[in-house]
């Protein structure tokens, strides 16, 4: 059974940082690739980055290009998201997905892991 | 960036009957492989969003047959041909076959 357990979310100081992670079981976890997509408070997706099962490959929204870095550890079935210079507009829960087959994004989800951007 | 309009925004049901989700997308989803990287996923209340059809109409492991999916380059629908109490939540359209990933907004199913 595929599973995704995300952790690492809290309350952070605006410019502040914080690294989320997103262990993985059940599947080979370096024949996938994975995405991190996130949800503010009453509000709809959005995707936030992407990475290549091999962790060579990554994409970014541009409201975080620059601010965030995904990267995996293929040897921990282990996912990562930083996050550097947070703002309030990036509080949201995180969730971390892994793909189906090539370009079937985002089957399978974790429960989420809530970040909280405030002073 | 691909812009996903979904509509309604809200959807009122009665139970059995069916539901209908419209999604277009602002230009073409067809990708360079020939194959259209559309998906639809349901998101129940305080659950994460669950994957029910991709590419367009192929339903996922363990979705009931109730929920289809149509269409074709910038116009896509999905189904529910009689709505149950468990498929109250919200509904999203979402693009893969660029970057960046996009969504429609969401249409919310409720029960009359």
């Amino acid at each position: 059974e595929v599973q995704l357990v995300e952790s690492g979310g809290g309350l952070v100081q605006p410019g502040g940082s914080l690294r989320l992670s997103c262990a993985a079981s059940g599947f080979t976890f370096s024949s996938y690739a994975m995405t991190w997509v996130r949800q503010a408070p009453g509000k709809g997706l959005e995707w936030v980055s992407a990475i290549s099962g091999g962790g060579d490959v990554t994409y970014y929204a541009d409201s975080v290009k620059g601010r965030f870095t995904m990267s995996r550890d293929n040897s921990k079935n282990t996912l990562y998201l930083q996050m550097n210079s947070l703002r309030a507009e990036d509080t949201a829960v995180y969730y971390c997905a892994r793909d189906y087959q090539w370009l079937v994004r985002c089957a399978y989800w974790g429960q989420g892991t809530l970040v909280t951007v405030s002073s | 960036d691909i812009v996903m309009t979904q509509t309604p925004l809200s959807s009122p049901v009665t139970l059995g009957q069916p539901a209908s989700i419209s999604c277009r997308s602002s230009q073409s989803l067809v990708h360079s492989d020939g194959n259209t990287y559309l998906s639809w996923l349901q998101q129940r209340p305080g659950q994460p969003p669950r994957l029910l059809i991709y590419k367009i109409s192929n339903r996922f492991s363990g979705v009931p047959d109730r929920f289809s999916g149509s269409g074709a380059g910038t116009d896509f629908t999905l189904k529910i041909s009689r709505v149950e109490a468990e498929d109250v939540g919200v509904y999203y359209c979402m693009q893969a076959t660029q970057f960046p990933l996009t969504f429609g907004g969401g249409t919310k199913v409720e029960i009359k």
